[in-house]
Protein backbone atom coordinates (compact mmCIF):
# COMPACT_ATOMS: atom_id res chain seq x y z
CA UNK A 1 0.00 0.00 0.00
CA UNK A 2 0.85 3.77 0.19
CA UNK A 3 1.67 3.93 -3.83
CA UNK A 4 2.39 7.39 -5.13
CA UNK A 5 2.15 7.85 -9.22
CA UNK A 6 2.92 11.16 -11.44
CA UNK A 7 2.26 11.84 -15.09
CA UNK A 8 3.68 12.06 -17.34
CA UNK A 9 7.22 10.76 -16.51
CA UNK A 10 9.25 13.07 -18.62
CA UNK A 11 8.05 15.63 -20.69
CA UNK A 12 10.00 17.77 -23.05
CA UNK A 13 8.40 21.07 -23.99
CA UNK A 14 9.05 24.40 -26.12
CA UNK A 15 10.03 27.71 -23.70
CA UNK A 16 7.14 29.78 -23.28
CA UNK A 17 5.00 26.98 -22.94
CA UNK A 18 2.98 25.42 -20.22
CA UNK A 19 3.26 21.99 -18.70
CA UNK A 20 1.40 20.81 -15.88
CA UNK A 21 2.21 17.34 -13.69
CA UNK A 22 -0.24 15.12 -11.80
CA UNK A 23 0.46 13.43 -8.64
CA UNK A 24 -1.90 10.73 -7.60
CA UNK A 25 -2.14 8.55 -4.16
CA UNK A 26 -3.51 5.24 -5.30
CA UNK A 27 -4.40 3.31 -2.33
CA UNK A 28 -4.96 6.39 -0.12
CA UNK A 29 -6.11 9.28 0.65
CA UNK A 30 -3.92 12.36 1.15
CA UNK A 31 -4.99 15.84 2.82
CA UNK A 32 -1.34 16.79 2.43
CA UNK A 33 1.14 16.55 -0.78
CA UNK A 34 4.09 17.93 -1.10
CA UNK A 35 6.58 18.97 -4.56
CA UNK A 36 10.12 18.97 -4.64
CA UNK A 37 12.49 19.82 -7.31
CA UNK A 38 16.05 18.00 -7.43
CA UNK A 39 18.86 19.74 -10.07
CA UNK A 40 21.59 16.71 -11.01
CA UNK A 41 23.59 15.24 -8.36
CA UNK A 42 21.99 17.78 -5.92
CA UNK A 43 19.52 17.35 -3.27
CA UNK A 44 15.45 17.30 -3.03
CA UNK A 45 14.48 20.94 -2.40
CA UNK A 46 10.82 21.55 -1.21
CA UNK A 47 9.23 23.88 -3.32
CA UNK A 48 5.54 23.82 -1.57
CA UNK A 49 3.30 21.72 0.55
CA UNK A 50 -0.14 20.87 -1.28
CA UNK A 51 -3.35 20.80 0.89
CA UNK A 52 -6.60 19.71 -0.35
CA UNK A 53 -9.17 22.23 -0.40
CA UNK A 54 -6.81 25.43 0.23
CA UNK A 55 -4.04 27.06 -1.27
CA UNK A 56 -0.70 25.79 -1.61
CA UNK A 57 1.93 26.94 0.87
CA UNK A 58 5.35 28.26 -1.07
CA UNK A 59 8.71 27.87 0.30
CA UNK A 60 10.78 31.34 0.25
CA UNK A 61 11.77 32.13 -3.27
CA UNK A 62 9.25 29.79 -5.32
CA UNK A 63 7.00 31.97 -7.27
CA UNK A 64 3.42 31.00 -6.59
CA UNK A 65 2.41 32.53 -10.04
CA UNK A 66 4.69 30.28 -11.80
CA UNK A 67 4.79 27.21 -10.04
CA UNK A 68 0.38 26.40 -9.86
CA UNK A 69 -0.82 23.86 -7.70
CA UNK A 70 -4.13 22.47 -6.95
CA UNK A 71 -4.98 19.89 -4.58
CA UNK A 72 -8.86 19.51 -6.12
CA UNK A 73 -9.34 15.95 -3.95
CA UNK A 74 -8.21 13.80 -1.67
CA UNK A 75 -5.95 11.67 -4.46
CA UNK A 76 -4.63 14.29 -6.35
CA UNK A 77 -2.37 17.38 -6.70
CA UNK A 78 -1.10 18.65 -9.63
CA UNK A 79 1.86 21.58 -10.80
CA UNK A 80 1.99 23.42 -13.99
CA UNK A 81 5.01 25.27 -14.75
CA UNK A 82 3.67 27.89 -16.37
CA UNK A 83 5.66 29.86 -19.35
CA UNK A 84 8.37 27.43 -18.81
CA UNK A 85 12.08 28.38 -19.32
CA UNK A 86 15.13 26.54 -19.43
CA UNK A 87 16.12 27.16 -16.27
CA UNK A 88 12.99 25.64 -15.20
CA UNK A 89 14.72 22.21 -16.55
CA UNK A 90 14.62 19.73 -13.52
CA UNK A 91 13.34 16.37 -11.99
CA UNK A 92 10.26 17.04 -9.59
CA UNK A 93 9.03 14.50 -7.45
CA UNK A 94 6.19 14.76 -4.95
CA UNK A 95 5.01 13.22 -2.04
CA UNK A 96 1.98 12.75 -0.20
CA UNK A 97 1.45 12.32 3.28
CA UNK A 98 -0.40 9.61 5.49
CA UNK A 99 -0.77 8.95 9.08
CA UNK A 100 0.25 5.53 10.17
CA UNK A 101 0.65 4.62 13.80
CA UNK A 102 0.63 8.13 14.93
CA UNK A 103 3.17 9.22 12.99
CA UNK A 104 2.57 11.33 9.10
CA UNK A 105 4.87 9.47 6.60
CA UNK A 106 5.89 10.98 3.24
CA UNK A 107 5.57 8.15 0.29
CA UNK A 108 7.27 9.54 -2.92
CA UNK A 109 6.36 9.77 -6.40
CA UNK A 110 8.96 8.15 -9.10
CA UNK A 111 9.12 12.20 -10.13
CA UNK A 112 8.67 13.59 -13.41
CA UNK A 113 11.57 15.22 -15.84
CA UNK A 114 11.06 18.00 -17.50
CA UNK A 115 13.49 20.09 -19.99
CA UNK A 116 12.62 22.27 -21.46
CA UNK A 117 13.79 23.15 -24.51
CA UNK B 1 15.60 25.66 11.53
CA UNK B 2 17.20 22.39 11.15
CA UNK B 3 19.90 20.88 8.82
CA UNK B 4 21.46 18.08 7.34
CA UNK B 5 24.99 17.42 6.47
CA UNK B 6 26.95 14.49 4.54
CA UNK B 7 30.32 15.07 4.35
CA UNK B 8 30.70 12.41 1.85
CA UNK B 9 29.39 13.45 -1.58
CA UNK B 10 30.52 9.95 -3.32
CA UNK B 11 31.70 6.13 -1.17
CA UNK B 12 33.14 3.68 -3.32
CA UNK B 13 33.45 0.01 -1.50
CA UNK B 14 34.10 -3.39 -3.29
CA UNK B 15 31.03 -5.74 -3.12
CA UNK B 16 30.60 -7.82 0.29
CA UNK B 17 32.62 -5.15 2.35
CA UNK B 18 30.82 -2.90 5.38
CA UNK B 19 30.08 0.90 4.48
CA UNK B 20 28.99 3.87 6.18
CA UNK B 21 27.41 6.16 5.16
CA UNK B 22 27.85 9.67 7.55
CA UNK B 23 25.37 11.90 8.88
CA UNK B 24 24.91 15.24 10.83
CA UNK B 25 22.39 17.00 11.95
CA UNK B 26 21.76 20.60 13.43
CA UNK B 27 18.41 21.16 15.01
CA UNK B 28 17.57 23.01 18.19
CA UNK B 29 14.90 20.92 19.10
CA UNK B 30 14.22 17.13 18.48
CA UNK B 31 14.37 16.07 15.50
CA UNK B 32 12.96 12.94 13.30
CA UNK B 33 15.68 11.36 11.08
CA UNK B 34 15.35 9.33 7.92
CA UNK B 35 17.32 7.47 5.12
CA UNK B 36 15.87 7.29 1.99
CA UNK B 37 17.63 5.43 -1.20
CA UNK B 38 17.43 7.03 -4.59
CA UNK B 39 17.78 5.10 -7.66
CA UNK B 40 18.51 6.37 -11.25
CA UNK B 41 15.28 8.83 -12.30
CA UNK B 42 13.48 7.19 -9.79
CA UNK B 43 11.83 9.04 -6.19
CA UNK B 44 12.94 8.42 -3.07
CA UNK B 45 12.27 5.28 -0.99
CA UNK B 46 12.68 4.72 2.87
CA UNK B 47 15.14 2.35 4.15
CA UNK B 48 14.75 3.26 7.85
CA UNK B 49 13.83 6.21 10.63
CA UNK B 50 14.27 7.04 13.73
CA UNK B 51 11.41 8.42 15.84
CA UNK B 52 12.09 7.39 19.49
CA UNK B 53 13.14 4.36 21.48
CA UNK B 54 15.59 2.69 20.51
CA UNK B 55 18.57 4.27 19.03
CA UNK B 56 19.94 1.15 16.49
CA UNK B 57 17.60 1.52 13.78
CA UNK B 58 17.27 -1.31 11.69
CA UNK B 59 15.82 -1.06 8.09
CA UNK B 60 15.19 -2.83 4.80
CA UNK B 61 17.44 -4.57 2.79
CA UNK B 62 20.10 -5.00 5.65
CA UNK B 63 21.07 -1.40 6.15
CA UNK B 64 20.95 0.06 9.77
CA UNK B 65 21.43 3.41 11.47
CA UNK B 66 22.58 4.55 15.27
CA UNK B 67 20.87 7.66 16.66
CA UNK B 68 23.79 9.50 18.49
CA UNK B 69 22.13 12.42 19.85
CA UNK B 70 25.46 13.97 21.69
CA UNK B 71 26.98 13.86 17.83
CA UNK B 72 23.68 14.49 16.51
CA UNK B 73 24.51 11.91 13.95
CA UNK B 74 22.71 8.93 12.52
CA UNK B 75 25.23 7.28 10.14
CA UNK B 76 24.10 4.43 8.37
CA UNK B 77 25.80 1.17 8.01
CA UNK B 78 25.73 -2.09 5.95
CA UNK B 79 27.85 -5.07 7.41
CA UNK B 80 28.03 -6.65 3.26
CA UNK B 81 27.14 -4.41 0.12
CA UNK B 82 25.90 -5.73 -3.20
CA UNK B 83 25.77 -4.15 -6.45
CA UNK B 84 22.55 -3.69 -6.44
CA UNK B 85 22.80 -1.32 -3.17
CA UNK B 86 24.09 1.33 -5.63
CA UNK B 87 22.44 4.19 -5.88
CA UNK B 88 21.96 8.05 -4.24
CA UNK B 89 21.47 8.00 -0.38
CA UNK B 90 19.86 10.93 1.43
CA UNK B 91 19.38 11.48 5.05
CA UNK B 92 16.83 13.75 6.01
CA UNK B 93 15.40 15.13 8.99
CA UNK B 94 12.01 16.66 10.10
CA UNK B 95 10.83 18.14 12.92
CA UNK B 96 7.14 17.28 14.69
CA UNK B 97 4.77 18.11 17.67
CA UNK B 98 3.24 14.66 17.67
CA UNK B 99 3.89 12.07 15.43
CA UNK B 100 6.97 14.29 13.09
CA UNK B 101 6.49 13.63 8.72
CA UNK B 102 6.01 17.28 8.68
CA UNK B 103 8.58 18.74 6.46
CA UNK B 104 11.71 17.26 5.39
CA UNK B 105 14.99 18.65 4.99
CA UNK B 106 17.82 16.59 2.68
CA UNK B 107 21.09 16.65 3.06
CA UNK B 108 22.89 16.73 -0.26
CA UNK B 109 23.37 12.70 -0.56
CA UNK B 110 25.81 10.07 -0.62
CA UNK B 111 26.39 8.29 -4.19
CA UNK B 112 27.27 4.82 -2.86
CA UNK B 113 29.49 2.92 -5.46
CA UNK B 114 29.76 -0.83 -5.28
CA UNK B 115 32.26 -2.29 -7.43
CA UNK B 116 33.25 -5.76 -8.14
Amino acid sequence: GAVVSQHPSWVICKSGTSVKIECRSLDFQATTMFWYRQFPKQSLMLMATSNEGSKATYEQGVEKDKFLINHASLTLSTLTVTSAHPEDSSFYICSARVRRGGYNEQFFGPGTRLTVL
Amino acid sequence: AQSVTQLDSQVPVFEEAPVELRCNYSSSVSVYLFWYVQYPNQGLQLLLKYLSGSTLVKGINGFEAEFNKSQTSFHLRKPSVHISDTAEYFCAVSVGITGGGNKLTFGTGTQLKVEL
